[in-house]
């Protein structure tokens, strides 16, 4: 069955530290690849998405993701976290395959320390 | 653009009242979701249309949610009767038809039945 799995629900890093927050997806076909951020009492926020061609992608607020296919994972990177940046973060598959059907991970909450 | 707009933003009720959220999506995006979000199932996929058609709503969690797409730019999701267990933040999204679209999500609903 298709899934997303984040591993961490909570990390916690300092202001200006880099930052990764992991992502593992499962699904037989081509993945869409998504990153959301919400910040509480918000709704969803695109931050990125990946869809084909270069494996590394750029998104909003200075985050980037990087698509492994061996590894079935789409890592959130950020090189100098900010208090901002404190939310939480959702990865996301579309399954086109299925009407493009959006499902979504646990989610990971992220906290930035002074 | 206005983006996904949601209402109400906030709905408190009591336990075995009707409850109707309501969402219009983007123009000119052809499929809509509704998704619900609590802090012990994360966001769950309730109901999906595309071009106005229920394409698969296998996470509707029982005959009490109804939802409704009369016209490409209008749907609602019913919960009739309501129970406190139904209590969460209920947002809708939308996307362009077709992969390589992105899913843009409105503020949601916070639902409380008391």
């Amino acid at each position: 069955a298709q899934s997303v799995t984040q591993p961490d629900i909570h990390i916690t890093v300092s202001e200006g530290a880099s930052l990764e927050l992991r992502c593992n997806y499962s699904y037989g076909a081509t993945p869409y690849l998504f990153w959301y951020v919400q910040s509480p009492g918000q709704g969803l926020q695109l931050l990125l998405k990946y869809f084909s061609g270069d494996t590394l992608v750029q998104g909003i607020k200075g985050f980037e993701a990087e698509f492994k296919r061996s590894q079935s994972s789409f890592n959130l990177r950020k090189p100098s976290a900010h208090w901002s940046d404190a939310a939480e973060y959702f990865c996301a598959v579309a399954l086109y395959n299925q009407g493009g059907k959006l499902i979504f991970g646990q989610g990971t909450e992220l906290s930035v320390k002074p | 653009d206005a983006g996904v707009i949601q209402s109400p933003r906030h709905e408190v009720t009591e336990m075995g009242q009707e409850v109707t959220l309501r969402c219009k999506p983007i123009s000119g995006h052809n499929s809509l979701f509704w998704y619900r979000q609590t802090m012990m199932r994360g966001l769950e996929l309730l109901i999906y249309f595309n071009n106005n058609v229920p394409i698969d709503d296998s996470g509707m969690p029982e005959d009490r949610f109804s939802a409704k797409m009369p016209n490409a730019s209008f749907s609602t999701l019913k919960i009739q009767p309501s129970e406190p267990r139904d209590s969460a933040v209920y947002f809708c999204a939308s996307s362009p038809t077709g992969q390589g679209g992105g899913y843009t999500f409105g503020s949601g609903t916070r639902l409380t039945v008391v």
